[in-house]
């Protein structure tokens, strides 16, 4: 059973270009959640998704950065027009369900860095 | 939202030791889980244990809730074991963790020398 499957692994992109970072949950998966780990804040909730909703979206910045998990497809994070600051490690996690006492299983990460 | 406090920040040890990772937390939780971050900065899945004690080979942890702490205990170390541990949780006390998000700590840095 494959774990949670994220790509690129690592991505560079100079500044003011787009970038998209994908996740594909585990089989049976259907909830999806996206956190950042900055070097000096750590590992930072972003948003969380169920198939073809936004359901909390509160930690992501509210520019430029857009998330979504269509009914067919992986979760896909993008970030319009980066800049230095976005160069963080990206996780996604997923879920069988939703509620307090779920377990959440990572994905690799994707190593964004913005030159 | 809730506080996660790791220590010690840091950890050095020989190969054979044991050692013990503290988390504390502000609030009651509902869910905890420990992490190790490798050298290739992956995330992998130690431990779901919001409460009790759970055993996985060398490792093991126990979390008691109504301290608001819990303890991951690595035992023989191995310079494989070396990384990043994190402690995360989710408390139905935070508006944001009633939809599971999960608030990390700073984590404790563990290096295990040959």
């Amino acid at each position: 059973n494959a774990g949670v499957m994220q790509n690129p692994r690592h991505l560079v992109r100079r500044r003011g270009q787009e970038a998209r970072l994908r996740c594909s949950p585990m089989k049976g998966h259907s909830h999806v959640y996206w956190y950042r780990q900055l070097p000096e804040e750590g590992l930072k909730f972003m948003v969380y998704l169920q198939k073809e909703n936004i359901i909390d979206e509160s930690g992501m910045p509210k520019e430029r950065f857009s998330a979504e998990f269509p009914k067919e497809g992986p979760s896909i994070l993008r970030i319009q027009q980066v800049v230095r600051g976005d160069s963080a490690a990206y996780f996604c996690a997923s879920s069988q369900r939703t509620g307090l006492e779920v377990e959440q299983f990572f994905g690799p990460g994707t190593r964004l860095t913005v030159l | 939202g809730i506080q996660v406090e790791q220590s010690p920040p840091d950890l050095i040890l020989q190969e054979g030791a044991n050692s013990t990772l503290r988390c504390n937390f502000s609030d009651s939780v509902n869910n905890l889980q420990w992490f190790h971050q490798n050298p290739w900065g992956q995330l992998i899945n130690l431990f779901y244990i919001p409460s009790g004690t759970k055993q996985n080979g060398r490792l093991s942890a126990t979390t008691v809730a109504t301290e608001r702490y819990s303890l991951l205990y690595i035992s023989s170390s191995q310079t494989t074991d070396s990384g990043v541990y994190f402690c995360a949780v989710v408390s139905f006390t935070d508006r944001g963790s009633t939809l599971g998000r999960l608030y990390f700590g700073r984590g404790t840095q563990l290096t295990v020398w040959p």
